[in-house]
């Protein structure tokens, strides 16, 4: 497999569970980072994992919890979620070391459901 | 506070003229600038970008424009095709940073 792979692709989950998103890239970057688009507002960045470090957490609720385990895999893990965390969860990769002229390799995404 | 702003959320087109989506930022140090296309249910994808150092670059049948005095990008379509119809994103960052500011994006729908 090639470029940067999300599963699931949809997940509907109620209030109490708890869930993960997973996030895989096959192209060796060493940075990865997740997104969340909700209609009409900007792609906002949640998280930014740098050689397997986080670097960047953007005010985010606790009930989201990143984990990278390596530099290929990224995993959000949800509990108690809200009906308005409902929304497309990107995941995007690039190589750290100066800008991308290419921007972020984003993944398909994982709509996300609470009910 | 929003640094990358698209202000129509949506375009309609007629296949075979022209498309022209905007996007407007407030940070004068970006100085590189790039637009993304969306298809339902598929991740952004990199469509073109320009630097500040130039006004203008040209792919095909996609130009954008810099208007760096105005803090204003537009990302031009001649001609328009119905597998145009998206959303697209811009997207800004600053010198040597791989860090990117998304706008809100605009959903282009081309007309047969």
């Amino acid at each position: 497999e090639t470029g940067v792979t999300q599963t699931p692709r949809h997940l509907v989950m109620g209030m109490t569970n708890k869930k993960s998103l997973k996030c895989e890239q096959h192209l060796g970057h060493n940075a990865m980072y997740w997104y969340k688009q909700s209609a009409k507002k900007p792609l906002e960045l949640m998280f930014v994992y740098s050689l397997e470090e986080r670097v960047e957490n953007n005010s985010v609720p606790s009930r989201f919890s990143p984990e990278c385990p390596n530099s290929s895999h990224l995993f959000l893990h949800l509990h108690t979620l809200q009906p308005e965390d409902s929304a497309l969860y990107l995941c995007a990769s690039s190589q750290e070391g100066g800008r991308s002229l290419y921007g972020y390799t984003f993944g398909s995404g994982t709509r996300l459901t609470v009910v | 506070d929003q640094q990358v702003k698209q202000n129509s959320p949506s375009l309609s087109v007629q296949e075979g003229r022209i498309s022209i989506l905007n996007c407007d930022y407030t940070n004068s140090m970006f100085d590189y600038f790039l637009w993304y296309k969306k298809y339902p249910a598929e991740g952004p994808t990199f469509l073109i970008s320009i630097s500040s150092i130039k006004d203008k670059n040209e792919d095909g049948r996609f130009t954008v424009f810099l208007n760096k005095s105005a803090k204003h990008l537009s990302l031009h379509i001649v001609p328009s095709q119905p597998g145009d119809s998206a959303v697209y994103f811009c997207a800004a960052s600053l010198y040597n940073f791989n860090k990117f500011y998304f706008g809100s994006g605009t959903k282009l729908n081309v007309k047969p």
